[in-house]
């Protein structure tokens, strides 16, 4: 079992609707949790942070965290063409200040 | 405020050579950590410095060293490239090392071993 798991993709969604991109992890000492988006042929750019359980909005992106679940989601509101790119979900595993990174879901939002 | 900086932006090297990478933190950050991107395995960690000391260290070989100067600034060395080492190498920065700290990536630097 991989530490950090996320669907591949492509998730494929219209202009205008709500992107759901998942993220399951394995450490249940995990402490923080990041989604950053990463164009192609770029490095990756902080979009959120979350670290107590329930949900934080920050504009059109809502992260929410389920501890008992294991589970981080990531909703963008509005998807807009220029959303599209490849969105990965970081875990930081307790005690440690290092990022565990999932594979990344394609993200993209056509017309 | 200035991001991150990481120098040189591209390298080609050849097997066996030794290559360093260089980063500059965010002013203010005190944490450095470098990771590996490639199209196989994705974004994985190789090392963080903290106050000049490597604090925490991922699963990659001997080859592969760091170190951190007292301006936070850091340096990445591989020794004795293999095809295999061909990647973005990213330096990310973090103020501290608390759990809310978050890291802010650099814009890589892209090696090609030939």
């Amino acid at each position: 079992q991989k530490e950090v798991e996320q669907n591949s993709g492509p998730l494929s969604v219209p202009e205008g609707a709500i992107a759901s991109l998942n993220c399951t992890y394995s450490d249940r000492g995990s402490q923080s949790f990041f989604w950053y988006r990463q164009y192609s042929g770029k490095s990756p750019e902080l979009i959120m942070f979350i670290y107590s359980n329930g949900d934080k909005e920050d504009g059109r992106f809502t992260a929410q965290l389920n501890k008992a679940s294991q589970y981080v989601s990531l909703l963008i509101r509005d998807s807009q063409p220029s959303d599209s790119a490849t969105y990965l979900c970081a875990v930081r595993p307790g005690g440690y200040n290092k990022l565990i990174f999932g594979a990344g879901t394609r993200l993209a939002v056509h017309p | 405020k200035a991001g991150v900086t990481q120098t040189p932006r591209y390298l080609i090297k050849t097997r066996g050579q030794q290559v360093t990478l260089s980063c500059s933190p965010i002013s203010g950050h005190r944490s450095v950590s470098w990771y590996q991107q490639t199209p196989g395995q994705g974004l994985q960690f190789l090392f963080e410095y903290f106050s000049e000391t490597q604090r925490n260290k991922g699963n990659f070989p001997g080859r592969f060293s760091g170190r951190q100067f007292s301006n936070s600034r850091s340096e990445m060395n591989v020794s004795t490239l293999e095809l295999g080492d061909s990647a973005l190498y990213l330096c990310a920065s973090s103020l501290g090392t608390g759990v809310t700290d978050t890291q802010y990536f650099g814009p890589g630097t892209r090696l090609t071993v030939l």
